[in-house]
């Protein structure tokens, strides 16, 4: 069965990075987008960006740019999301989703929490 | 950017109704709207793309409809296993915004 797994928790200081990595399985990885979702507590769902695992196209909403990247390793079906300069405004769930713009299914989510 | 809107945000309903959710967007989206359903603590569960299509293994209970901008997701026969947040989401192209949220509770 189709299944993302995505890496621990982290907890991370103002000013840092956090890469989250999400192994899919149970289907061609490079078939599907693979699109990046946060929540932060008791808040909606926050679209961040998606990419294309076959051609590595991205595309990242406007508010996290230059800060964010999105990179994968197709032998080994995972894809990776990079955040940078991290503030308190970031502590949330991250998801990864497959999908071609809907999520088809969901990783289970990391929560990455920024505190000094 | 396109913008989703939900009314309502909350709704309390007996068991067995018929409830409506509308999600409006403020710019046509032909039919790229996506349903989910998150219940507390749970990753988000899609039930329905393409403005209409049940996605499987999803109770007929749920249904959508709509184009362009205005949209809805019905429940029809609310059960209790429904209580949950429910969101809407654009997909026709970047940024694939989620619309804020309706959150559904039973009396």
């Amino acid at each position: 069965q189709v299944q993302l797994v995505q890496s621990g928790a982290e907890v991370k200081k103002p000013g840092a990075s956090v890469r989250v990595s999400c192994k899919a399985s149970g289907y061609t990885f490079t078939g599907d987008d693979i699109n990046w979702v946060r929540q932060a507590t008791g808040q909606g769902l926050e679209w961040m960006g998606w990419m294309n695992p076959s051609s590595g196209n991205i595309g990242y909403a406007q508010k996290l740019y230059g800060r964010f990247s999105l990179t994968r390793n197709t032998s080994i079906n995972t894809a990776y999301m990079d955040l940078s300069s991290l503030t308190a405004e970031d502590t949330a769930v991250y998801y990864c989703a497959r999908g071609v713009g809907y999520g088809l299914n969901w990783g289970q989510g990391t929560l990455v929490t920024v505190s000094s | 950017d396109i913008q989703l809107t939900q009314s309502p945000s909350f709704l309390s309903a007996s068991v067995g109704d018929r409830v409506t959710i509308t999600c409006r967007a403020s710019q046509g989206i032909n039919y790229y709207l996506a349903w989910y359903q998150q219940k507390a603590g749970k990753v988000p569960m899609l039930l329905i793309y393409a403005s209409s299509t049940l996605q499987s293994g999803v109770p007929s209970r749920f249904s959508g409809s709509g184009s362009g901008t205005d949209f809805t997701l019905t429940i029809s026969n609310l059960q209790p296993e429904d209580v949950a947040t429910y969101y809407c989401q654009k997909y026709d192209s970047a940024p694939l915004n989620f619309g804020p949220g309706t959150k559904v509770d039973i009396k």
